[in-house]
């Protein structure tokens, strides 16, 4: 599965879009990519997945460049409660879900 | 979401025992079960794969005597750390699919302190 690059640490203000980017340069045609988010202690929650098409559920936006060589995770309106470890996971369809080191999200009062 | 449920949440238990942690997937049938294990200020690092009714799949580096992993049903894999040892003490978390194609939804975690 093709290795992903995030920013390890991000601020945002409570309220606003939190714009969270991953890169991706050496995925293939047929991996996806996964957001996945990890609040202290906890295990790992469930956020998004999509392939080429822009994604949308009432969690968060998933932006995939056209080349497929980035990707960004938009929370619309950022609360205290999504303070949390991001990451992106890409993988080929039966394989595992391999995490990298994520990017430690912190929401601002 | 689907749910996962682990249990126990926290064990505590003396060096030389062994432990068996739970996995089970409350509202669906997950035919792929994967096993965790967390360090503080770590990443997860995936330990081993089971499919239902097959032997696991471990991970390069994972003892596969040492962490026995059973998913004899399509609702439950257990992991099973075989005499406990200190550096054995970190967060164990089990995820669950529906198929190989879909997400993985995570149980909560269990946090393993070896004494």
């Amino acid at each position: 599965d093709a290795k992903t690059t995030q920013p390890p640490s991000m601020d945002c203000a409570e309220g606003r879009a939190a714009n969270l980017p991953c890169n991706h340069s050496t995925i293939s045609g047929n991996e996806y990519v996964y957001w996945y988010r990890q609040i202290h202690s906890q295990g790992p929650q469930y956020i998004i997945h999509g392939l080429k098409n822009n994604e949308t559920n009432e969690m968060a936006s998933l932006i995939i460049t056209e080349d497929r060589k980035s990707s960004t995770l938009i929370l619309p309106h950022a609360t205290l409660r999504d303070t949390a470890v991001y990451y992106c996971i890409v993988r080929i369809t039966g394989n595992q879900f391999y995490f990298g080191t994520g990017t430690s999200l912190t929401v601002i009062p | 979401g689907a749910v996962v449920s682990q249990h126990p949440s926290w064990v505590i238990c003396k060096s030389g025992t062994s432990v068996k942690i739970e996995c089970r997937s409350l509202d669906f049938q997950a035919t792929t079960m994967f096993w965790y294990r967390q360090f503080p200020k770590q990443s997860l690092m995936l330990m081993a794969t089971s499919n239902e009714g097959s032997k696991a799949t471990y991970e390069q580096g994972v003892e596969k005597d040492k962490f026995l992993i059973n998913h004899a049903s399509l609702t439950l894999s257990t992991l099973t750390v075989t005499s406990a040892h200190p550096e054995d003490s970190s967060f164990y978390i089990c995820s669950a699919a529906l198929t190989v194609n879909t997400e993985a939804f995570f149980g909560q975690g269990t946090r393993l302190t070896v004494v």
